[in-house]
């Protein structure tokens, strides 16, 4: 079955430590997404892919980086600058981006610091 | 002030009432997309609409794109439905904080 993939469910972080979160998609989806989700908030984007090798800011890029090296792959690096890393992650995917276009989600990524 | 509002936060009900989850917009959004989210943290897309209404099975979704307010109904409720419901601009870029409905049998 075509889907994403995200792994691990669950993650620990020491402080100062960079962690990598894993989204593979094989919906043969040009666009891809990473958001952070903490209670009782919407969704925040943090970064997004329109296409392999390219990708953009969100609204709360800080402290976080991706790549896109492959059009099925698009990892999050949580890096020792993202002060406040406890949430949880949702990667998606679509065919393309604008508006119009249904978003496929993983099953997420719960980080939390030790 | 969040570019999409939903209403209501919290939503309890028996089983069998019909619920209403209401969606407004601030910004233009060309389509609107009604997410669902079980307590593990899955979303599963419900609807993409970008006018009139759409149906499917217990669950119907109206949108007004002059008004930018969008509803979500679930006929029947069971407790199955329990979840959170998620409206969002299909530009993928703006989310609301979601609708917690629990269903009580």
């Amino acid at each position: 079955d075509g889907g994403i993939t995200q792994s691990p469910k669950y993650l620990f972080r020491k402080e100062g430590q960079n962690v990598t979160l894993s989204c593979e998609q094989n919906l043969n989806h040009d666009a891809m997404y990473w958001y952070r989700q903490d209670p009782g908030q919407g969704l925040r984007l943090i970064y997004y892919s329109q296409i392999v090798n390219d990708f953009q800011k969100g609204d709360i890029a800080e402290g976080y980086s991706v790549s896109r090296e492959k059009k099925e792959s698009f990892p999050l690096t949580v890096t020792s600058a993202q002060k406040n890393p406890t949430a949880f992650y949702l990667c998606a995917s679509s065919i393309g981006t604008g508006g119009g276009q249904p978003q496929h989600f993983g099953d997420g990524t719960r980080l939390s610091i030790l | 002030k969040n570019e999409v509002e939903q209403s209501p936060q919290n939503l309890t009900a028996q089983e069998g009432e019909f619920i209403t989850i209401n969606c407004s917009y601030s910004v233009g959004i060309s389509a609107l997309h009604w997410l669902q989210q079980h307590p593990g943290g899955g979303i599963v897309s419900l609807f993409m609409l970008s006018s009139g209404k759409k149906k499917h099975g217990r669950l119907i979704a109206t949108i007004n794109i002059q008004e930018k307010h969008s509803s979500l109904h679930i006929t029947a409720s069971h407790p199955r439905d329990s979840a959170v419901y998620i409206c969002a601009g299909a530009d993928q870029f703006y989310f609301g904080t979601g609708t917690s409905l629990t269903v009580i049998p």
